[in-house]
């Protein structure tokens, strides 16, 4: 399987912080990988797939960004919604496999 | 509009069967691979089976490999997951999902059905 290696897993930050989440891919999966959102008993939600497309609806703050198998989250400025738990995904291989999380909190 | 809902999550007891189903609509589902993922309370999530568009091929997490079978009714743009030999580590909440990567490259989740087991 494809291992997701995401950092950091908590992270203390400020309303207005830029804030940047990590993931490394084990092998290449070329640009299928997506970010996620989720809060508490809910879904994930979607923010970027393709490594860097911002679904329609998701704040401009959100940005995904591609260096090889080295993927970036960035929250340009955070507010007060933002604080939530953040997942990465790679969907290149059938089996599909998810970074560990990163816990968003307020500092 | 892309909407996946997901049914018959519910309480069970260990050893016992329960089937869950994902209702589609607003895509070409007969073209699409579809899946199911899981998150147990508190953790992460993980991937649980895959089902090629055609029914033909599927694919399963060793977790879940000869307990649970995924299928799926092309003509009621249905697919369904039948869970077996239920153990207190199957308590999650089950999404379906797919990834449209022949198309616009999203990825598209229903908003899950909490199965519990226990006794």
């Amino acid at each position: 399987d494809i291992q997701m290696t995401q950092s950091p897993s908590t992270l203390s930050a400020s309303i207005g912080d830029r804030v940047t989440v990590t993931c490394r891919a084990s092998q290449s999966i070329n640009s299928w990988l997506a970010w996620y959102q989720q809060k508490p008993g809910k879904a994930p939600n979607l923010l970027i797939y393709k490594a860097s497309s911002l679904k329609s609806g998701v704040p401009s703050r959100f940005s995904g960004s591609r260096s090889g198998t080295e993927f970036t989250l960035t929250i340009s400025s955070l507010q007060p919604d933002d604080f939530a738990t953040y997942y990465c995904q790679q969907y290149n291989d059938y089996r599909w496999t998810f970074g560990q999380g990163t816990k968003v909190e307020i500092k | 509009e892309v909407q996946l809902l997901e049914s018959g999550g519910g309480l069970v007891q260990p050893g016992t069967s329960l089937r869950l189903s994902c209702s589609a609509s607003g895509f070409a589902f007969n073209t699409h691979a579809m899946n199911w993922v899981r998150q147990a309370p508190g953790k992460g999530l993980e991937w649980v089976s895959k089902i090629d568009a055609g029914g033909v091929g599927t694919n399963y997490a060793d977790s879940v490999e000869g307990r649970f079978t995924i299928s799926r009714d092309n003509s009621k743009n249905m697919v369904h997951l039948e869970m077996n030999s239920l153990r207190a580590e199957d308590t999650a909440v089950y999404y379906c999902a797919f990834s449209a990567v022949s198309g616009s490259g999203s990825v598209y989740w229903g908003q899950g059905t909490l199965v519990t087991v226990s006794s």
